[in-house]
């Protein structure tokens, strides 16, 4: 299976503050990378899929980059509804397996 | 509108059985790959089973695998997890997940609210 890992696995800012969480697969897996946002209570939301494409209805303030086996989830200016846990998600073989997280809380 | 109702959550005692259910709506059902995905209190997201769209094709996390069977009755839209063996380590919310599969892009749009599972004595 290939392994997903994540960092930082928190992180404290501000709002307006630009954030990068980046996510590094165990191998190559082309574009084939995925991002969501989970808040407290609620399920997991589809952000980002392909490393590049924003899900309908996800604000632009949103992207996402790849550099071989490492991929970016950026917030140009942090939000205050941004604040929750962003985790990644292979999905070049099965299982689609999911990064460990990152938290975005407030500074 | 798309809706994945699951159900059938509760508490169990070690070694006993549980039987998780969803209700599908609102989508190809019979089309889609579907996933059981759950989450530990506090924890991450962790794949637990997938199923292929005909049935046919299933697979499970090693900490499932032997315990744990996946299966689904497209007549009624309806995906299902039959929980044995359980452990404490079990407990965790189950979400029902649907993948899109389309045009080489692969990725889960649609996650139902979860349903809890509790294994304890």
């Amino acid at each position: 299976d290939i392994q997903m890992t994540q960092s930082p696995s928190s992180l404290s800012a501000s709002v307006g503050d630009r954030v990068t969480i980046t996510c590094r697969a165990s191998q190559s897996i082309s574009t084939y990378l995925n991002w969501y946002q989970q808040k407290p209570g609620k399920a997991p939301r589809l952000l980002i899929y392909a490393t590049f494409k924003l899900q309908s209805g996800v604000p632009s303030r949103f992207s996402g980059s790849e550099s071989g086996t490492d991929f970016t989830l950026t917030i140009s200016s942090l939000q205050p509804e941004d604040f929750a846990t962003y985790y990644c998600q292979q999905s070049y073989s099965r299982p689609r397996t999911f990064g460990p997280g990152t938290k975005v809380d407030i500074k | 509108e798309v809706q994945l109702v699951e159900f059938g959550g509760g508490l169990a005692q070690p070694g006993g059985s549980l039987r998780l259910s969803c209700a599908a709506s609102g989508l190809t059902f019979s089309e889609d790959w579907m996933h059981w995905v759950r989450q530990a209190p506090g924890k991450g997201l962790v794949w637990v089973a997938q199923i292929s769209p005909d049935g046919t094709d299933t697979n499970y996390a090693d900490s499932v695998e032997g315990r744990f069977t996946i299966s689904r009755d497209n007549t009624k839209n309806t995906l299902h997890l039959q929980m044995d063996s359980l452990r404490a380590e079990d407990t965790a919310l189950y979400y029902c997940v649907r993948e899109v599969t389309a045009m080489r892009t692969y990725y889960f749009d649609y996650w139902g609210q979860g349903t809890l599972v509790t294994v304890s004595s």
